[in-house]
């Protein structure tokens, strides 16, 4: 089976620097994504891990584990419009082509003044 | 920028009746797929389609739905008595084949919220 988990909820201030953890089991895996969504909107990509290691993509970074099963996801310089819900996404399933993604429960990110 | 077109954007039914939601995929994109999101909860998967069938599906996708490609285009999902608990936010979503530098990340439409009443 498949099972991500974050946190529900985290607050930040602006200009701070936040850490999203993501931890995973799931029966296969090709692959970490983190996606950004606003309310009532489509998730928007932001980063990408199949290796272990940090990935560095401007205000945000991404790291992978493989062995512990861990993700997490670094926002630098907050600003007001990074409030969103920051979803963990694996990608594999039970066949070893699979492609969808199986999207963790969101962690809702209220960045204040 | 090429994106993945999704209509309609709202759709209210009854309870019983058949629906049918349409999306674009990006043109140069060999994968489609359908999530859901019930108000407040996570995106769930429910079918992948590549080379014209379906290659997985969860078990939320039974035999009430199904996805068709009925042209080079559109790629649909219609639900054939749609339920209370089919109220949802509908994704399409494509992705190219996963090759060199490219991760094979899904882009997302911006969904179809279907109401059932």
């Amino acid at each position: 089976g498949q099972n991500i988990d974050q946190p529900t909820e985290m607050t930040a201030t602006e200009g701070a620097i936040v850490q999203i953890n993501c931890t995973y089991q799931t029966s296969g895996f090709n692959g970490l994504f983190w996606y950004q969504q606003h309310a009532g909107e489509a998730p928007t990509f932001l980063s990408y891990n199949v290796l272990d290691g940090l990935e560095e993509k401007g205000r945000f970074s991404s790291f992978l584990s493989r062995s512990k099963g861990y993700s997490y996801l670094l926002l630098k310089e907050l600003q007001m419009k990074d409030s969103a819900s920051y979803l963990c996404a694996v990608r594999g399933g039970s066949s070893g082509s699979a492609r969808q993604l199986t999207f963790g429960s969101g962690t809702q990110l209220t960045v204040l003044p | 920028e090429p994106e993945v077109t999704q209509t309609p954007s709202h759709q209210v039914t009854q309870m019983g009746q058949e629906v049918i939601l349409r999306c674009v995929p990006i043109s140069n994109h060999l994968y489609f797929y359908w999530y859901r999101q019930i108000l407040g909860q996570k995106v769930e998967f429910l079918v992948s389609f590549y080379n014209n069938e379906i290659s997985e599906k969860s078990e939320i996708f039974d035999d009430q739905f199904s996805v068709e490609r009925p042209d080079g285009s559109n790629f649909t999902l219609k639900i054939r008595s749609t339920k209370l608990e089919d109220s949802a936010m509908y994704f399409c979503a494509s992705s190219k084949k996963r090759a060199g530098g490219n991760t094979g990340e899904l882009f997302f439409g911006e969904g179809s919220r279907l109401t059932v009443l």
